[in-house]
This record gives C-alpha cells, structure tokens and sequence, in this order.
C-alpha cells in the first residue's frame, strides 16, 4: 500500500505571493491534519479534514486554509505569504480520525523570501 | 488548550536504557502519543496511550498517568539507529464537531545515542 505522497516537496516563494501545497492519503484513510513544523515552535496543528469537512482547527491566521475532495485527497493554501510561514509543511492520514495513529508524508519544505 | 513539557536533549549509550519524559496540561485529553523523527523525515508512530498504565512494544515501552499528566517513553537495548528526535504529543477531547485528530506535539527530544 502507497503511503502519503506529498506535492511539491520543495518550494521557493516569495512574500506577498500565495501557494497550494497538495497531500494524498493512504488508500481507504478519510481523516487528513495538516502540520507545520518549524525549528523555534515545533510541530503545530493546522487543520484536519474528514469526509470533505473541517473537523478540528488549530490556532492560525485565516491565511491558512484547506480543504478536502471526495477522494479524499487535500489541498492547503497560504495566501499573503510572510517569511514567518519558511516551514516544513506535513501532512498525515488515518482511518478514521479516532484513537489511531497517524501516518506522515514527507513534507512539502516551503522557503518564503 | 494544551501545554506538553519534555527535555529538549538527551544523550546516552549504545545498549543502555533510557528514559524520555513527558508532562502535559490540558484543558481536555483523549490520548497520549510518541512519535519518531529522524533528521530529514516524517514522524513515524512508535506508540499510543489513553489508559493509565504501561503499554510495551518490542524494545519501546510507553506509560501514562493521567492524574499526574504523566508520560514517559522507555527505550532499551539502544542502537545506534535510535538517534532521533522523539516527540510526545497529546490528542484534544473534541474538535469542531466533536472527535478527530486534534494533536499539540511537544517541541521534541533529541536523543544522542553514543558508542
């Protein structure tokens, strides 16, 4: 079974520009979060998406959205980009958001210049 | 919200036990868990706690007190390939519509293994 593939994994922007960064679930998991990770904060929640709706959010600016298809392949975007958002963008997939774990991608690193 | 407390360095010897901890407050719990990060990759899961007690896996053990917002990773036997960051993280009561994967990580410790 393929695991989460994410796309790109490397990304040069720069400030004030926007980006789509696209994540593909394990076959059959409907739950996909989005993490940013940075060196300073960790690793933050952003956002998760379970049959097509937003079921939990982190503490973001609206800057930061998602959302999810039918297949339950995801998509986020960052609008207005500030050099703060320079960060390894993961997301992770699980069956069905419950006490499961969850399985990371690889990681879409994003540089904001 | 959520506040997850661990060392940020650890250093140790190949064969050796070692002992990572972990202290959390939280306004609402639904699970405990560790992950392994490599440099350059993806979290992987090691293991999952929601009940007080000791949960064992092959050389990984995990133990939770949630009276005490308490956990603690135990590794044996250490290998070299252990050198990892390890990162504890703590799943939120509920989301927007109740459940799901609500996860706040801990900013990670890394683990030296040493010869």
């Amino acid at each position: 079974k393929a695991g989460v593939t994410q796309t790109p994994r490397y990304l040069i922007k720069t400030r004030g520009q926007q980006v789509t960064l696209s994540c593909s679930p394990i076959s059959g998991h409907r739950s996909v979060s989005w993490y940013q990770q940075t060196p300073g904060q960790g690793l933050q929640f952003l956002f998760e998406y379970f049959s097509e709706t937003q079921r939990n959010k982190g503490n973001f600016p609206g800057r930061f959205s998602g959302r999810q298809f039918s297949n339950s392949r995801s998509e986020m975007n960052v609008s207005t980009l500030e050099l703060g958002d320079s960060a390894l963008y993961l997301c992770a997939s699980s069956l069905e958001g419950g006490p499961r774990e969850q399985y990371f991608g690889p990681g879409t690193r994003l540089t904001v210049t | 919200g959520q506040n997850i407390d661990q060392p940020t360095e650890m250093t140790a010897t190949e064969g050796a036990i070692v002992q990572i901890n972990c202290t959390y407050q939280t306004s609402g719990f639904n699970g405990l868990f560790w992950y392994q990060q490599h440099a350059g990759e993806a979290p992987t899961f090691l293991s999952y706690n929601v009940l007080d007690g000791l949960e064992e896996k092959g050389r990984f053990s995990s133990f939770l007190s949630r009276s005490k917002g308490y956990s603690y990773l135990l590794l044996k036997e250490l290998q070299m390939k252990d050198s990892a960051s390890y990162l504890c993280a703590v799943r939120d009561q509920g989301g927007l519509t109740g459940g799901g994967n609500k996860l706040t990580f801990g900013t990670g410790t890394q683990l030296k293994v040493e010869l």
